[in-house]
């Protein structure tokens, strides 16, 4: 079956510019996850969705940063007028509802701010 | 606030040695526990998990182990293949019907021939 997919795989923009990510969680997945990795380094939380609601947006580095996710699928991230420290992969991963279940990541997109 | 260390950053080991990568939590309350492996360029996945009511969990070459006192947890690969050559990662998250992962900086394990 498919798996969480990411579009677009890279992304080049300049500094000022806004960017939307987009992630399309394994179906029938009820809770979606956004991450951060930079580079060499680990993933840092962002945001979760349960449905289309966010509980947790405690990861958000701004408020350049803001997520939504409508029914109960498709979520975008946007990154407002972007700067070079927001260059990093954004992984997103899905897994159904629950507390121990496996949350299946996507290829992410790398995101490079000139 | 939730952290978790993770260490060595980077693991040289020959082939069929074993390779040990420690993690430390420092939330009390976290009680999931999982390990993944990411390939260069690859996206992250899952290859084993514990919870805060069990001291080890095995599958085949690999066991992680939990030491809850010690906010402790390890994985162990034995018999190391160069196709273990990756970063993992471990991390933690607390019950409350979702898994918010705090994730450990990774390590980077080789495996030479």
């Amino acid at each position: 079956g498919a798996g969480v997919s990411q579009s677009p795989s890279n992304k080049v923009t300049e500094k000022g510019k806004d960017v939307e990510l987009r992630c399309d969680p394994i179906s029938g997945h009820t809770a979606l996850y956004w991450y951060r990795q930079s580079l060499g380094q680990g993933l840092e939380f962002l945001i979760y969705f349960q449905g289309n609601s966010a509980p947790d947006k405690s990861g958000l580095p701004s408020d350049r940063f803001s997520a939504e996710r409508t029914g109960g699928s498709v979520s975008t991230l946007t990154i407002q007028r972007t700067q070079q420290e927001d260059s990093a992969v954004y992984l997103c991963a899905s897994s159904p509802l629950g507390a121990y279940n496996e949350q299946f990541f996507g290829p992410g997109t790398r995101l490079t701010v000139l | 606030g939730e952290n978790v260390e993770q260490h060595p950053s980077t693991l040289s080991v020959q082939e069929g040695d074993s390779a040990v990568i420690k993690c430390t939590y420092s939330d009390s309350a976290s009680n999931y526990f999982p390990w993944y492996k990411q390939e260069l360029g690859k996206r992250p996945q899952l290859i084993i998990d514990i919870r805060s009511n069990v001291g080890e969990k095995k599958d085949q070459r690999i066991a992680v182990t939990l030491n809850k006192t010690a906010k402790h947890f390890s994985l162990h690969i034995t018999e190391t293949q160069p196709e273990d050559s990756a970063v993992y990662f471990c991390a933690a998250s607390r019950s409350g019907g979702y898994n918010k992962l705090i994730f450990g900086a990774g390590t980077r394990l080789a495996v030479h021939p």
